[in-house]
């Protein structure tokens, strides 16, 4: 059964360094999806894409987040500089062309466990 | 805006007891109804899906059905078991996904 993939699975950094994540879809999804979860909540959304366009980065906090899927593939999340509050999971999802049936349905990746500190 | 809310936790059950976790929903039109598990350390996994009112999405022994009169959706599953311990998380699609706080699933031998 195909999956989403994430990588690394843990990563803990100092505050002030550059932290980087990377997600490889379910292949043939066009729509991939960053959210955060922070311990004990339910994830929110960071970014979405479309293909290779971003569709969705209004919560995401600009000023150290940065986020890319520049062939409309796979894409990394960066954070730099990291601060404490930025530990949390860090998952992605991936769903089907909005508009085609089932489109409605995201498949999580495993996530990313980021520790600042 | 549209949102989730679940029935707080943590729930502790012994094995075989009957299990609920409620689900309430706001949000405008019609949007299709899920429900999601977490295992410690994992991400999280579809468990069941409803698209419409009335549909009932089943899975794994566990149910849920698509109530628009009372904007429910709450999760059933008649005999738990204790490889059943998990986060189970509410959510929606509708513009967007939003999802519920979750709540935590503790089942005892």
């Amino acid at each position: 059964e195909a999956e989403v993939a994430q990588s690394p699975r843990y990563k803990i950094t100092e505050k002030s360094q550059a932290v980087a994540f990377w997600c490889d879809p379910i292949s043939g999804h066009a729509t991939l999806y960053w959210y955060r979860q922070i311990l004990g909540q339910g994830p929110e959304l960071l970014v979405q894409f479309q293909d290779e366009s971003v569709v969705d980065d209004s919560q995401l906090p600009k000023d150290r987040f940065s986020a890319e899927r520049l062939k409309g593939v796979d894409s990394t999340l960066k954070i730099q500089p990291a601060e404490l509050g930025d530990s949390a999971m860090y998952l992605c999802a991936s769903s089907l062309q909005a508009g085609t049936s089932g489109s409605d349905t995201q498949y999580f990746g495993p996530g990313t466990r980021l520790t600042v500190l | 805006g549209d949102s989730v809310t679940q029935m707080e936790g943590p729930v502790t059950l012994s094995e075989e007891a009957f299990l609920t976790i409620n689900c309430t929903y706001t949000a405008t039109g019609y949007p299709s109804l899920f429900w999601y598990v977490q295992y410690p350390g994992e991400g999280l996994q579809l468990l069941l899906k409803a698209t419409k009112a009335d549909d009932k999405g089943s899975n794994k022994g566990f149910e849920a059905t698509y109530r628009k009169e009372t904007t429910s959706f709450h999760l059933e599953k008649g005999s738990v078991q204790v490889s059943d311990s998990a986060v189970y998380f509410c959510a929606l699609r509708g513009n967007d996904m939003r999802f519920g706080a979750g709540t935590r699933l503790t089942v005892k031998p």
